[in-house]
């Protein structure tokens, strides 16, 4: 059973270029989230998607977008990057469609962004 | 501003001994989350504890819950050097579509052999 996976794992970019990042969520969850963390802080949220469509946003400008795929797939997009957009990128999923409880969420092990 | 705020920040202990973490936040929740998270990887799901349930034990680890004090805790027992991690609490919605899990800035654990 695979868990979530994200890739690149690594990647450096020079300001003002524009990134993607790429998650495939667990099996059998279909609502991804992610997230940003920046050395020796918590996670921050960046948005959720459920059915292609985001459904809450977090603090973060309209540079950082995203999209879901029919197979619950997703990407991150940061556009015209900032030397404050380095961080660890995570991606995590939950719920299973119709789950009315609470369910944690499951993480990748990130990409790591280096704006130069 | 993060919901959940733990505390202390950083703790260091010897192995066998056991080991504190809490969490504070500030709005009433529904549920409450911990997390693990071993340097530059993802975060692992410890425990899942409902506003309702006061307390909840998974193997070595023991999680509160107080929610007139908005306050939760975790105890991890008999400490071993690969408990050596930052751990977060969250504050998570109803349901998982409900919207976002809000994340303090962690406590750092390390757990000397």
């Amino acid at each position: 059973d695979a868990g979530v996976t994200q890739s690149p794992t690594h990647l450096i970019k020079t300001r003002g270029q524009q990134v993607t990042l790429r998650c495939s969520p667990k099996s059998g969850h279909d609502t991804v989230s992610w997230y940003q963390q920046a050395l020796g802080q918590g996670p921050q949220f960046i948005f959720q998607y459920y059915e292609e469509e985001e459904r809450q946003r977090g603090n973060f400008p309209d540079r950082f977008s995203g999209h879901q795929f029919p197979n619950y797939s997703s990407e991150l997009n940061v556009n015209a990057l900032l030397l404050g957009d380095s961080a660890l990128y995570l991606c995590a999923s939950s719920g299973r469609r119709g789950l009315l409880r609470p369910s944690p969420l499951h993480f990748g092990n990130g990409t790591r962004l280096t704006v130069t | 501003s993060q919901q959940g705020e733990e505390d202390p920040q950083a703790l260091s202990i010897q192995e066998g001994e056991n080991a504190t973490m809490n969490c504070s936040y500030k709005t009433s929740i529904n549920n409450l989350q911990w997390y693990r998270q071993n340097s530059g990887r993802g975060l692992v799901h410890l425990i899942l504890i409902r506003s309702n349930e006061r307390e909840k034990h998974s193997g070595r680890l023991r999680v509160t819950l107080d929610t007139s004090k908005k306050s939760s805790s975790l105890l991890i027992t008999a400490s071993r050097a690969a408990d050596t991690a930052s751990y977060f609490c969250a504050t998570g919605p109803p349901t998982p579509t409900a919207g976002k899990s809000t994340f303090g800035d962690g406590t750092t654990l390390t757990v000397k052999p």
